[in-house]
C-alpha cells in the first residue's frame, strides 16, 4: 500500500541554519511522483517541486534543494541558510500512476525559524 | 497555473447546520479536487469533482454528508452538512496544471476555507 512517512513532526533552527525534512515512501508502483509542498500559517498550500520516479537527479532552487534516492525511498527537503519566512509546515505527497490523481499526503514537518 | 479562489475563508457555524463552500478556477479544468485538513493534521482527500458526472469519494466520505455540485469546468461547491464539532477543519480545492488532470499533473490548491463548528 501506498504511504508516506515524515518523522520528523516539528523542527526548530535559527536563522541561517541549514535544515534537512525527511520524507520516506512507500509504493508497489514503478511509475510514481512526489511532490513536497509549503503550508504556512496562513493556510494556504504551495508547491514547491514534483519528481517522477524515473527522474533521481537532484534539483536545487535558489535556497532550496531535494535529494531523491529510490534504493533507500526517500526525497529529502533541505532549505540553506533558513529565513524567518520559511516557518511553515512543509508536506511530502506521493501519487502513483495506477491510482490517477490521488495525492497521499505525509503528516507534515512544521518548521520554526527563529531569528 | 491556475489562479483559485474559495469562499469564505473562514466561518463559524452551529452544529446541525451546513455550509456551502465555493471553488472558482480562472480556467477551465476537467477535474477539481477537495480536501480536508483537520487541526494539526495533515491533507485527506474527500471526493473528485468531474464536470458532467458524478463525483466520485474516498473510502469514510459520503455523498449525503458532503454533497459536490460541479456545474461548470470553472467552478465547483462542497457542502458540509448537518455538522458537527468534528467537522471543523481545513477545507480545501484543488484542480491539476494542465486542466486535464492525469497521473502525471501537478495539483495546485486554492487558499482553503477554515471552519470551526461550535
Amino acid at each position: 500500500a501506498q504511504k508516506v512517512t515524515q518523522a520528523q513532526t516539528e523542527i526548530s533552527v535559527v536563522e541561517k541554519e541549514d535544515v534537512t525534512l525527511d520524507c520516506v515512501y512507500e509504493t508497489r508502483d514503478t511509475t510514481y511522483y512526489l511532490f513536497w509542498y509549503k503550508q504556512p500559517p496562513s493556510g494556504e498550500l504551495v508547491f514547491l517541486i514534483r519528481r517522477n520516479s524515473f527522474d533521481e537527479q537532484n534539483e536545487i532552487s535558489g535556497r532550496y534543494s531535494w535529494n531523491f534516492q529510490k534504493s533507500t525511498s526517500s526525497f529529502n527537503f533541505t532549505i540553506t541558510a533558513s529565513q524567518v519566512v520559511d516557518s511553515a509546515v512543509y508536506f511530502c505527497a506521493l501519487s502513483e500512476a495506477q491510482d490517477t490523481d490521488k495525492l497521499i499526503f505525509g503528516t507534515g514537518t512544521r518548521l520554526q525559524v527563529f531569528p | 497555473s491556475a489562479v483559485i479562489s474559495q469562499k469564505p475563508s473562514r466561518d463559524i457555524c452551529q452544529r446541525g447546520t451546513s455550509l456551502t463552500i465555493q471553488c472558482q478556477v480562472d480556467s477551465q479544468v476537467t477535474m477539481m479536487f477537495w480536501y480536508r485538513q483537520q487541526p494539526g493534521q495533515s491533507l485527506t482527500l474527500i471526493a473528485t469533482a468531474n464536470q458532467g458526472s458524478e463525483a466520485t469519494y474516498e473510502s469514510g466520505f459520503v455523498i449525503d454528508k458532503f454533497p459536490i455540485s460541479r456545474p461548470n469546468l470553472t467552478f465547483s461547491t462542497l457542502t458540509v452538512s448537518n455538522m458537527s464539532p468534528e467537522d471543523s477543519s481545513i477545507y480545501l480545492c484543488s484542480v491539476g496544471a494542465s486542466g486535464r488532470v492525469s497521473s502525471t499533473d501537478t495539483q495546485y490548491f486554492g487558499p482553503g476555507t477554515r471552519l470551526t463548528v461550535l
